[in-house]
């Protein structure tokens, strides 16, 4: 079974801490991806990465940016943190050679205060 | 672009009825379909997905989509309800011919509550 972890399932943070989400899958897939979602908006694509040190903006980069220093991790940084930041981060990851069929991580629940 | 369109964004269902979810999808070539539900706090599940072939696809737990090109869309179906069932629903398009866009577009999603 493919399996994508995130680091943590709930975190609570301040106004303008830094702030680092891990991502790791185990299946060895090429993409990986980071989006946000909020009641009534679905998923918003943050970044994606096809490639180790690759990386390019989804919709909604603002305020974030990425590493993708091994194939099987992708981080996303939130710089400094701010309140409407609070959101639910996907993480998930693909292999071009099944059709763009992405795999998702359960998730972490950011709250900022 | 790409876009995917869900109107509705609640639907409630007694248990045992049977369902069915829209999905309409702008695309400018052959696209794959997905179909995912989100249980309460966790990630998104895949429950089926059309590539090419038979337009009528089978999932997990019982679940059905058909694709209908002249319509542009891609509707999921279930017989009959169960509790269980009650989640959210994303329907997704992505790239079907080669190149770089590895992306796939998300609709807004469903909401489904079932009555007991």
């Amino acid at each position: 079974d493919v399996k994508v972890t995130q680091s943590s399932r709930y975190l609570v943070k301040r106004t303008g801490e830094k702030v680092f989400l891990e991502c790791v899958q185990d299946m060895d897939h090429e993409n990986m991806f980071w989006y946000r979602q909020d009641p009534g908006l679905g998923l918003r694509l943050i970044y994606f990465s096809y490639d180790v040190k690759m990386k390019e903006k989804g919709d909604i980069p603002e305020g974030y940016s990425v590493s993708r220093e091994k194939k099987e991790r992708f981080s996303l940084i939130l710089e400094s943190a701010s309140t409407n930041q609070t959101s639910m981060y996907l993480c998930a990851s693909s292999d071009s050679g099944r059709g763009n069929e992405q795999f998702f991580g359960p998730g972490t629940r950011l709250t900022v205060l | 672009a790409q876009s995917v369109t869900q109107p509705d964004i609640h639907i409630t269902v007694s248990e045992g009825a049977s369902l069915e979810l829209r999905c309409n999808y702008s695309y400018g070539a052959t696209p794959y379909l997905f179909w995912y539900v989100q249980s309460p706090g966790q990630g998104l599940q895949l429950l089926l997905k059309y590539f090419s072939g038979d337009t009528l696809v089978q999932g997990i737990k019982g679940f059905e989509a058909e694709f209908k090109r002249s319509q542009s869309s891609f509707n999921l179906r279930k017989p009959s309800v169960h509790w269980s069932d009650a989640a959210e629903y994303f329907c997704a398009v992505g790239r079907a011919s080669g190149g770089s866009n590895y992306k796939l577009t998300f609709g807004k999603g469903t909401l489904l509550t079932v009555n007991p």
